[in-house]
C-alpha cells in the first residue's frame, strides 16, 4: 500500500526554523514527484513546490521561493519542508502528496499542523 | 502562473439533485503532443486530506462513483455530480498540472440543500 506519513504538529515562535517531514513507503521512493502543499485555516490549497527524489530536481511557485527549502533523503524515503525563519503567516496545515507517472497527486499525506506564535 | 478559476464559491443542492462546478483557466493546459489535458479535480473533505477524483479532465480515478464526472477542454472545464448523495458534502478543488506552479482554483463548497 503506498503510504505518505507526515511529521507530528508543531508550535513554534517567530523567528524559529523548522523541518517538517513526509516518511513515503509501499512505492519506488525515487521516481515520482512529492509535492508539498500550503492550506491556511479556512482557506483552499496552495502549491508551494515539488521535488524529484531520483535526481533532485525541485521547482517552487514563485510566490513561495526563498521563502521555504524542500529536499529529499532517499537513504530513508522521506521529503522535507523546512523554513529558516518562521512568520505568524505560516501558520497553516501542510501536506505531502505524492504524483502519479503524469503528475496528477495521487497520494496525500495526513497534514501536519504548524502554527506559530508568540 | 496560470491562473485556474471556479464557479461558484458554494452551492447547495438537493439530495439526488445535479451539482456542477465550473474551472475556467488562464491559459490552455491541453498538449496537441498527446491531445491530453492537464487537469485534474479532488475533493476534500472536513478534516481530511484531498482527494483526486478526476484526472485528465475526464478520467475517473479507481472507486470513484460514476455519478463524478469531468469534461471540457483547453480553458474550460466542468465537474458534474449527476445525484448529490450525503456523503458528497465537501469542497472541490481543480488544478493544473501542465505548466509549474501547478495552481489549484480557489474551491468550491458543496452543502445540501
Amino acid at each position: 500500500e503506498v503510504q505518505l506519513v507526515q511529521s507530528r504538529a508543531e508550535l513554534k515562535k517567530p523567528g524559529e526554523d523548522l523541518k517538517i517531514s513526509c516518511k513515503a513507503s509501499g512505492y519506488s521512493f525515487t521516481t515520482y514527484w512529492i509535492g508539498w502543499v500550503r492550506q491556511i485555516p479556512g482557506k483552499g490549497l496552495e502549491w508551494l513546490g515539488i521535488i524529484y527524489p531520483g535526481d533532485s530536481d525541485t521547482r517552487y511557485s514563485p510566490s513561495f521561493q526563498g521563502q521555504v527549502t524542500i529536499s529529499a533523503d532517499n537513504s530513508i524515503n522521506t521529503a522535507y519542508l523546512q523554513w529558516s525563519r518562521l512568520e505568524a503567516s505560516d501558520t497553516a496545515m501542510y501536506y505531502c502528496a505524492k504524483t502519479s507517472s503524469d503528475n496528477w497527486f495521487d497520494t496525500w499525506g495526513q497534514g501536519t499542523q504548524v502554527i506559530v506564535s508568540s | 502562473d496560470i491562473v485556474m478559476t471556479q464557479s461558484p464559491d458554494s452551492l447547495a443542492v438537493s439530495l439526488g439533485e445535479r451539482a456542477t462546478i465550473s474551472c475556467k483557466s488562464s491559459r490552455s493546459v491541453f498538449y496537441t503532443s498527446n491531445t491530453k489535458n492537464y487537469l485534474a479535480w479532488y475533493q476534500q473533505k472536513p478534516g481530511q486530506p484531498p482527494k483526486v477524483l478526476i484526472y485528465w479532465a475526464s478520467t475517473r480515478e479507481s472507486g470513484v462513483p460514476d455519478r463524478f464526472s469531468g469534461s471540457g477542454s483547453r480553458t474550460d472545464f466542468t465537474l458534474t455530480i449527476s445525484s448529490l448523495q450525503p456523503e458528497d458534502v465537501a469542497v472541490y478543488y481543480c488544478q493544473q498540472y501542465h505548466t509549474s506552479p501547478w495552481t489549484f482554483g480557489q474551491g468550491t463548497t458543496v452543502e445540501i440543500k
